[in-house]
């Protein structure tokens, strides 16, 4: 599809697994964005990519969480040693950046994780 | 430290009158705001969005006015439609377009026919 697409949709682990999450970004979208939604809260920003720049990594909630973009376009989060308070839906966004991005995130459907 | 904030977590209203939803930030430097949508199950999806420079912009039935001496953008979704029924999402950067957004926490918008 022409859409960002994210892998698994659904992920239920055991606390002190890890986990890693994958996102197809829309094609030639510069920009990549990770963000998370945990019950009841809004959209968390994790960790964003553009283009060759070095990663803002300034969302990311502890060293348990990484996250890489491989070749500029299919990104992987990792999170090792979940805990229970990691359970969310972890949400990828793609835009096209540059000077004429209008600043709109396209999302995926998300990844729900939960931890038990 | 919530820097975009949507205090009323809930709003209903009849069908084909106006909805209105509220969205204040603390954080002087943003300067673009966006507005999202978002279905059970699914991802956001963009809906509107206003430059600074700005203090207002209409698309079709949605219109956002910015209001940046109260720090304060509101959606208007005039007439609403049982379709509308979802959680809107406030969002806010800095640097122009190209940043990283940040969200509030969304309300849920209920247009009962």
């Amino acid at each position: 599809g022409a859409g960002v697409s994210q892998s698994p949709s659904n992920k239920v682990t055991e606390k002190g697994k890890d986990v890693e999450l994958r996102c197809d970004p829309i094609s030639g979208h510069t920009a990549l964005y990770w963000y998370r939604q945990s019950l009841g809260q809004g959209l968390e920003f994790l960790i964003y990519f553009q283009g060759n720049s070095a990663p803002d990594k300034s969302g990311l909630p502890s060293d348990r969480f990484s996250a890489e973009r491989t070749g500029g376009s299919v990104s992987t989060l990792t999170i090792q040693r979940t805990q229970q308070e990691d359970s969310a839906v972890y949400l990828c966004a793609s835009s096209q950046g540059g000077p004429s991005n209008t600043g709109e995130l396209f999302f995926g459907e998300g990844s729900r994780l939960t931890v038990l | 430290d919530q820097q975009v904030k949507q205090n009323s977590p809930s709003l209903s209203v009849q069908e084909g009158r106006i909805s209105i939803l509220n969205c204040d930030y603390t954080n002087s430097m943003f300067d673009y705001f966006l507005w999202y949508k978002k279905y059970p199950a699914e991802g956001p999806t963009f809906l509107i969005s206003i430059s600074s420079i700005k203090d207002k912009n209409e698309d079709g039935r949605f219109t956002v006015f910015l209001n940046k001496s109260a720090k304060h953008l509101s959606l208007h979704i005039v007439p609403s439609q049982p379709g509308d029924s979802a959680v809107y999402f406030c969002a806010a950067s800095r640097g122009g377009a190209n940043s990283k957004l940040t969200f509030g926490k969304g309300i849920t918008l209920s247009v009962r026919p």
